[in-house]
């Protein structure tokens, strides 16, 4: 299958610091990514979906200016954690379907960054 | 609200037994159906896609999709220890821009 890859794997950082985190399709061209967060045993929650060359689209609850997201390019989206809190200590993952446009909508997940505020 | 559910679980199996996922969506008229197997600490990883009513086999897995009933599920044969993991169910709903609606996960584990 794609390949996605996230960087970095595991961050521990202080409260009140940010935190950037970049999803890349490695071996095909992304229009749309997704950003998901992971507490521990609880599924998956979208929190946004990326758009190269538009603004991204928020989920209900989730905030636009503590969680910024930018996709740079077609391979590239950055997902940056704002001011971070020990409440957003999570497991972020990203994932992009293999074919825009395509009715097919399988989607690859990144490895995910585990996000550690102290 | 559109809504994916999975039997809550965990699941126990004898290693060599066939493990049945089961899963129940809201929207009828959804198209898309995906399994993910997601071990502890990882990612999720597709295992199956399945688009259109019926059964869909890849090796061990089989995915079986009931657009009638609203139901998908994954039967897993042979079971191996390997495949103790949580398998999540996920729809792209109507409508939904290709996002994925995930349900809770059934912990299945697999006994040597």
């Amino acid at each position: 299958g794609a390949v996605v890859s996230q960087h970095p794997s595991r961050v521990i950082c202080k409260s009140g610091t940010s935190v950037k985190i970049e999803c890349r399709s490695l071996d095909f061209q992304a229009t749309t990514m997704f950003w998901y967060r992971q507490f521990p045993k609880q599924s998956l929650m979208l929190m946004a979906t990326s758009n190269e060359g538009s603004k991204a689209t928020y989920e209900q609850g989730v905030e636009k200016d503590k969680f910024l997201i930018n996709h740079a390019s077609l391979t590239l989206s950055t997902l940056t954690v704002t001011s971070a809190h020990p409440e957003d200590s999570s497991f972020y993952i990203c994932s992009a379907p293999q074919r825009a446009g395509s009715s097919y909508n399988e989607q690859f997940f990144g490895p995910g960054t585990r996000l550690t505020v102290l | 609200q559109k809504e994916v559910e999975q039997n809550s679980g965990p699941l126990s199996v004898p290693e060599g037994a066939i493990a049945s996922l089961n899963c129940t969506y809201s929207d009828r008229v959804s198209q898309s159906f995906f399994w993910y197997r997601q071990y502890s600490g990882k990612s999720p990883e597709l295992i199956m896609s399945i688009y259109s009513n019926g059964d869909k086999e890849d090796g061990r897995f089989t995915a079986q999709l009931n657009k009638a009933s609203q139901y998908v599920s994954l039967l897993i044969r042979d079971s191996q220890p390997s495949d103790s993991a949580t398998y999540l169910c996920a729809v792209i709903f109507s409508g939904s821009a290709r996002q994925l609606t995930f349900g809770s996960g059934t912990q299945l584990t697999v006994l040597p």
